[in-house]
């Protein structure tokens, strides 16, 4: 098992859709949880972080934290085509010092 | 504030020959990483350094040295260029302890022919 899951898509949504994009991890002990994005040929971007159980809104953004399922989820509102992008989950695992583990990324794409 | 820069950009390597991938960062953070991400395998850690004066083994090390030279700069050196280190390479850094978030360079795209 990874130790951070993200199925890789592409996940299509019609504009203006709620896209959802989910991201699970393997140690309960986990604390702290980021969102990327990553245009292609960009290097990833940091739009939300969250820490504990519950949502985090930023704008368009809405992060959600459930510790005891393991799982961190983005939702993006009123999806635009500049939203297509890979979204890249990122854990900092219990014992991993000052790393953060990724997953593969879920590629996002906003049609018309 | 430049955040996390990185040189060169783009870079192409024959076999065999050695290079060194610039990093600096200016926002006073501890730690710096270095990944290389390759098409379906997403970010994979090469090094990192939790402070000036450490550097420790990530995911994938083989064929690569790091050193950090102060604060603000974290350099990755291919001796031996492989086709296999055919990558698009990012540096990355991140103020010491879990709760902070890790900041990206714009990366260096290194094709080894």
């Amino acid at each position: 098992q990874k130790e951070v899951e993200q199925n890789s898509g592409p996940l299509s949504v019609p504009e203006g859709a709620i896209a959802s994009l989910n991201c699970t991890y393997s140690d309960r002990g986990s604390q702290s949880f980021f969102w990327y994005r990553q245009y292609s040929g960009k290097s990833p971007e940091l739009i939300m972080s969250i820490y504990s159980n519950g949502d985090k809104e930023d704008g368009r953004f809405t992060a959600q934290l459930n510790k005891a399922s393991q799982y961190v989820s983005l939702l993006i509102r009123d999806s635009q085509p500049s939203d297509s992008a890979t979204y890249l989950c990122a854990v900092s695992l219990t014992g991993g010092g000052n790393k953060l583990t990724f997953g593969t990324g879920t590629q996002l794409k906003v049609e018309l | 504030n430049a955040g996390v820069t990185q040189t060169p950009k783009f870079q192409v390597l024959k076999t065999g020959q050695s290079m060194t991938l610039q990093c600096a960062q200016d926002m006073n953070h501890n730690s710096m990483y270095w990944y290389r991400q390759d098409p379906g395998m997403g970010l994979r850690l090469i090094y990192y350094s939790a402070s000036e004066g450490t550097t420790d083994k990530g995911e994938v090390p083989n064929g690569y040295n790091v050193s950090r030279l102060n604060k603000r700069e974290f350099s990755l050196r291919l001796e031996s260029a492989a086709p296999s280190q055919t990558s698009v390479y990012f540096c990355a850094s991140r103020e010491a302890g879990s709760y902070y978030e890790q900041y990206f360079g714009p990366g260096t795209r290194l094709t080894v022919t």
